[in-house]
């Protein structure tokens, strides 16, 4: 059974570092890739980065200077670091099976950037 | 990047009857479109992939047809547990994005 979760701090103070885990099973990272996807209050959703199977990264244009994705493989997960936290990154962060067609998705970490 | 224009952003309907959702990208992204179910509180669910391929344990109620700049979902007999927001999705080019959403509700 396929199943991803994220976890994640909850609150991060603005200006501070985010640091979200995605833990898999069911599957394995060196066959499928995952994306990070978010979606603020009320709004839509934002894809944020992925990272293939082989390892390579991709990130939106918009937010790449303050990214990093990674993965451990011997722990099956991805982890994904986004710096220069903005109130405006207040949001609920997905993780992802596949880097275009998404086909299961984790329950989501909230996420709130406040002071 | 690719825009998608997603129509309309909210649709109430009968509990039976067939709804369409419109997405229309900035430039051909040849059918590189994703459908996603998302119910209130939880996270979306993949529908549809490749513009008109139904995603494993769909109903079959629901289709997708497009090419180029112009895509829909269609839900025929809609049932209640179709209330939820739908979004589309393209990747065919990075970054991937989505519409931004509509909402259905039954009437």
């Amino acid at each position: 059974q396929v199943q991803l979760k994220e976890s994640g701090p909850g609150l991060v103070q603005p200006s501070r570092t985010l640091s979200l885990t995605c833990t898999v099973s069911g599957f394995s990272l060196t066959s499928y890739g995952v994306s990070w996807v978010r979606q603020p209050p009320g709004k839509g959703l934002e894809w944020i980065a992925a990272i293939w199977s082989g390892g390579s990264t991709d990130y939106n244009s918009a937010l790449k200077s303050r990214l990093s994705i990674s993965r451990d493989t011997s722990k099956s997960q991805v982890l994904l670091k986004m710096n220069s936290l903005q109130t405006e990154d207040t949001a609920m962060y997905f993780c992802a099976r596949g880097y275009g067609v998404m086909d299961a998705w984790g329950q989501g970490a909230s996420v709130t950037v406040s002071s | 990047d690719i825009q998608m224009t997603q129509s309309p952003a909210s649709l109430s309907a009968s509990l039976g009857e067939t709804v369409t959702i419109e997405c229309r990208a900035s430039e051909d992204i040849y059918n590189g479109l994703a459908w996603y179910q998302q119910k209130p509180g939880k996270s979306p669910q993949l529908l549809i992939y490749n513009a008109n391929s139904l995603h494993t344990g769909v109903p079959s109620r629901f289709s997708g047809s497009g090419s180029g700049t112009q895509y829909s979902l269609k839900i025929n007999s809609l049932q209640s547990e179709d209330v939820a927001s739908y979004f589309c999705q393209q990747y065919y080019d990075y970054p991937f994005t989505f519409g931004s959403g509509t909402k259905l509700e039954i009437k």
